[in-house]
């Protein structure tokens, strides 16, 4: 079975760019995660998707962010205009209902100069 | 709110010594509680976890942890290092499954040095 992967696993951007994120969880996973690490700062969660719909985006740090999850499979997740302050590794992860594990992806390291 | 505090940043072990990576937890609700492991260049991998029942939890690699109320502490231990546990260590704790949220609020990490 495959697991979280996520594209691309470097993004090195101009500030003011655009920069979209991919995640695709675990066929059949209907949570989906996203978290960010900022260099030196703990895993912080950003949104939580079940299937198609947003469950919680408290985390989101602002409205430059745009997470999106079409048909409850894969996910986006666009920043826009990016500022040097988003340089961090994004994190994807997804479980099944009423299950309490996590699996993550291998992360995107995203740096804005 | 949740919240969880790991004590030392970094952890350096000789080989064959004990591993005692420490975490704290504040928790409104009764926390599930989760330890994983990052190696370089990989994602998460989840050690092991507490959510109900037996307080003393085994997970992989040898390593274990013990769920401690009184003292909000779920401390990672193993008996005997190997220089593949060289890694970073993250504790996380959430209030319930996916369908109630569960979103992990992690700690700071630990790094993990292991020397021969």
């Amino acid at each position: 079975e495959a697991g979280v992967t996520q594209f691309p696993s470097h993004s090195v951007i101009e500030k003011g760019q655009t920069v979209t994120l991919r995640c695709d969880p675990i066929s059949g996973h209907d949570n989906l995660y996203w978290y960010r690490r900022v260099m030196g700062k703990e895993i912080k969660f950003l949104l939580h998707f079940v299937k198609e719909s947003k469950q919680d985006e408290s985390g989101m740090p602002n409205n430059r962010f745009l997470a999106e999850r079409t048909g409850g499979t894969y996910s986006t997740l666009k920043v826009q205009p990016a500022e040097l302050e988003d340089s961090g590794v994004y994190f994807c992860a997804s479980s099944q209902v009423f299950r309490n594990e996590q699996f993550f992806g291998p992360g995107t390291r995203l740096t804005v100069l | 709110a949740q919240s969880v505090t790991q004590l030392g940043s970094h952890v350096s072990v000789s080989e064959g010594a004990l591993v005692l990576l420490r975490c704290n937890y504040s928790s409104s609700v009764p926390p599930y509680l989760f330890w994983y492991v990052q190696y370089p260049n990989q994602g998460l991998q989840l050690l092991l976890k507490y959510t109900t029942g037996a307080t003393l939890v085994k997970g992989i690699n040898g390593f274990e942890a013990e769920f401690k109320k009184s003292e909000t502490s779920f401390h990672l231990t193993k008996p005997s290092a190997h220089m593949s546990d060289a890694a970073e260590y993250f504790c996380a704790v959430s209030d319930g499954p996916g369908n109630q949220g569960g979103k992990l609020i992690f700690g700071q990490g630990t790094e993990l040095s292991v020397k021969p």
